[in-house]
């Protein structure tokens, strides 16, 4: 069964600092996996999909890499903003064809 | 934002009702889904439609039922509502099932009595 961990659970870090949120997965046969952004009492938002083929993904200061044969996928954020806090989850699509979430990174970015 | 209201956004029920939440889309995608959110264990996926009157359960599928008659609307049916299924229920959609992202609608309150 695909099991799916995101450490730390929790980041409090100054603006304008670089940061790395993790995210491992026990099944490396995943067709695609992703990253979401979820702010508080809203839906989650499609950050980032990276395709099994794929490495990594870029969009603005958002880097997502892949590493199928350890398990693991890291999200980069470049200079984070206050703007940036919200919760982080990393979701994988396997081969049961659906999304198994992680519980997700709370981040909180102060000036 | 990709189209999808929620209803109700909030509800309180009693222990023992029955309660629809429903989920509608603008996009006219096939695929639709129902996660709840729960502290400590993430969204997981209740039921999930791959078209009209097609569906399937997930990993939380026990106490709920689902509908698709029409592609735009989805609706989950707790039939006898417990304390245990309070929790924060989202509706998705994706143009397809494998390769494309999915888009979250905004979220149902539910709290059970």
């Amino acid at each position: 069964k695909q099991e799916v961990t995101q450490i730390p659970a929790a980041l409090s870090v100054p603006e304008g600092e670089n940061l790395v949120l993790n995210c491992s997965f026990t099944d490396s046969a995943i067709y695609n996996l992703q990253w979401f952004r979820q702010d508080p009492g809203k839906g989650l938002t499609s950050l980032l999909l990276i395709q099994s083929s794929q490495r990594e993904q870029t969009s603005g200061r958002l880097n997502a890499s892949l590493d199928k044969s350890s398990g693991r996928s890291t999200l980069y954020i470049a200079a984070s903003q206050p703007g940036d806090s919200a919760t982080y989850l990393c979701a994988v699509r396997g081969s049961t064809d659906k999304l198994i979430f992680g519980t997700g990174t709370r981040l909180q970015v102060f000036p | 934002d990709a189209g999808i209201t929620q209803s109700p956004r909030h509800k309180v029920t009693e222990t023992g009702t029955p309660v629809t939440l429903r989920c509608h889309q603008t996009e006219n995608h096939r695929y639709m889904y129902w996660y709840r959110q729960d502290p400590g264990h993430g969204l997981r996926l209740i039921h999930y439609s791959y078209g009209v009157k097609d569906t399937d359960k997930g990993e939380v599928s026990d106490g709920y039922s689902v509908s698709r008659s029409k592609t735009e609307d989805f609706l989950l049916t707790l039939e006898s509502a417990t304390s245990s299924q309070t929790s924060v229920y989202f509706c998705a959609i994706s143009a397809g099932q494998a390769k494309e992202t999915q888009y979250f609608g905004p979220g149902t309150r539910l709290l059970v009595l």
